[in-house]
């Protein structure tokens, strides 16, 4: 099983909700990624889970809260977006953080569209 | 810091050759990947190169030379589903994570 799946696929959600965007992996991957994509643009990184615990935080805004219950799932929770927000969420993992090919090679999820009104 | 620079946008006919370029500057280098994204959809991994040379990967091969700062993508025998946005990443200068490129967007018509 080679896949990273997340849910939901869309969300629209407005300026005062709270939502939470869900990724889940089974490959054994210990490092996981939260991407965020605007239209036309590449990934930019918000947050590295590398053993459960938060390797980087990109310095995204406190709206966007993650958190990594257990080694295979990752969340990301939202509060009080604003309309610039609206993009493309990412997940991935990899093996680990460091060191050999295995280890860099991420694999991504198929992305939430979000849009906040 | 990490800087990537790739082409905006390329054309092609199906059946042709085409050549994606990369340029980076790095603070050390832990190698270069690159990735395919078809739009609305998740980018896969195509190729990861740490050493000098070309690797091939049936129609699909890339080269690197790190004393240059300087990668390309060769695609061969290009069919329509190449028609993707080609992006160009190398890992940050921890190591932790993966910088992109702005990515190039392949157009291929019949």
């Amino acid at each position: 099983d080679t896949e990273v799946t997340q849910t939901p696929k869309h969300l629209v959600m407005g300026m005062t909700n709270k939502k939470s965007l869900k990724c889940e992996q089974h490959m054994g991957h210990r490092a996981m990624y939260w991407y965020k994509q605007k239209a036309k643009k590449p990934p930019e990184l918000m947050f590295v889970y590398s053993y459960e615990k938060l390797s980087i935080n990109e310095s995204v805004p406190s709206r966007f809260s993650p958190e990594c219950p257990n080694s295979s799932l990752l969340n990301l929770h939202l509060h009080a977006l604003q309309p610039e927000d609206s993009a493309l969420y990412l997940c991935a993992s990899s093996q680990d953080l460091k060191g050999t090919e295995e280890t860099y090679e991420q694999y991504f999820g198929p992305g939430t569209r979000l849009t906040v009104t | 810091g990490q800087n990537i620079d790739q082409p905006t946008e390329m054309t092609a006919t199906e059946g042709a050759i085409v050549q994606i370029n990369c340029t980076y500057q790095t603070s050390g280098f832990n190698g270069l990947f690159w990735y395919q994204q078809h739009a609305g959809e998740a980018p896969t991994f195509l190729s990861y190169n740490v050493l000098d040379g070309l690797e091939e990967k049936g129609r699909f091969s890339s080269f690197l030379s790190r004393s240059k700062g300087y990668s390309y993508l060769l695609l061969k025998e290009l069919q329509m589903k190449d028609s993707a946005s080609y992006l160009c990443a190398v890992p940050n200068q921890a190591g932790t994570a993966l910088i992109f490129g702005k990515g190039t967007t392949l157009s291929v018509s019949s």
